[in-house]
């Protein structure tokens, strides 16, 4: 959708190396998410931001970290990569309101070898 | 915490039957629901959602869900599916400001 991007949109590593996933909104929205999609469990929260430097974990951060040093940008880092985080992972943001649903990116296929 | 959960993993439907998917949630407050669709190879759109108001809601596409707080359900409706529905459906849950909890999804195969 107009207005958020991801990149890269593909990315294989290797084990061990630390890998950064970028999220870019050109909407000036507060909130912004990491999720990550997996067959067996849907979608899983990883991080996720209610303002510049302020972020929170959710269900699943072990092994993550995020920054948020600018409205336009989240970022989500793997610190040292390994195979179990072989994933989608998408990107969402949501409008100035509870009541606004999320608009997703375009997702980042990631494939840790 | 809140939870989500879709009963029909998988759902293979011919076109124009009727189509319901099931979604409960474990959450006794107040609860935002929403339905999003995920086409092959591609991110999540928003269906529909539900704040407030009259129970049933209609969404893009011809899809509708009824709020029934009695039951903490929230399914999905279509009357008549086409081929072009083929996609996975995924229920979705929070309060407030909570971030969204999403159901495992719900991968519909329409067959002609």
């Amino acid at each position: 959708d107009a207005g958020i991007t991801q990149s890269p949109r593909h990315k294989v590593t290797e084990t061990g190396t630390p890998v950064t996933l970028r999220c870019h909104q050109t909407e000036n929205h507060r909130y912004m998410y990491w999720y990550r999609q997996d067959p067996e469990h849907g979608l899983r929260l990883i991080h996720y931001s209610y303002g510049v430097k302020d972020t929170d974990k959710g269900e699943v951060s072990d092994g993550y970290s995020v920054s948020r040093s600018k409205t336009e940008d989240f970022l989500l880092t793997l610190e040292s990569a390994t195979s179990s985080q072989t994933s989608v992972y998408f990107c969402a943001i949501r409008g100035p309101d509870f009541n606004y649903g999320y608009t997703f990116g375009s997702g980042t296929r990631l494939t840790v070898v | 915490a809140q939870s989500v959960s879709q009963h029909n993993h998988h759902v293979i439907l011919s076109e124009a039957a009727s189509l319901e998917l099931g979604c409960n949630y474990s959450y006794g407050g107040t609860v935002n629901l929403f339905w999003y669709v995920q086409y092959p190879g591609q991110h999540l759109q928003l269906l529909l959602k539900y704040f407030s108001g009259d129970p049933l809601v209609k969404g893009i596409k011809g899809f509708e869900a009824e709020f029934i707080k009695s039951k903490f359900s929230f399914n999905l409706r279509k009357p008549s599916v086409q081929w072009s529905d083929t996609a996975e459906y995924f229920c979705a849950v929070n309060s407030g400001n909570t971030p969204l909890v999403f159901g495992k999804g719900t991968r519909l195969s329409v067959i002609a």
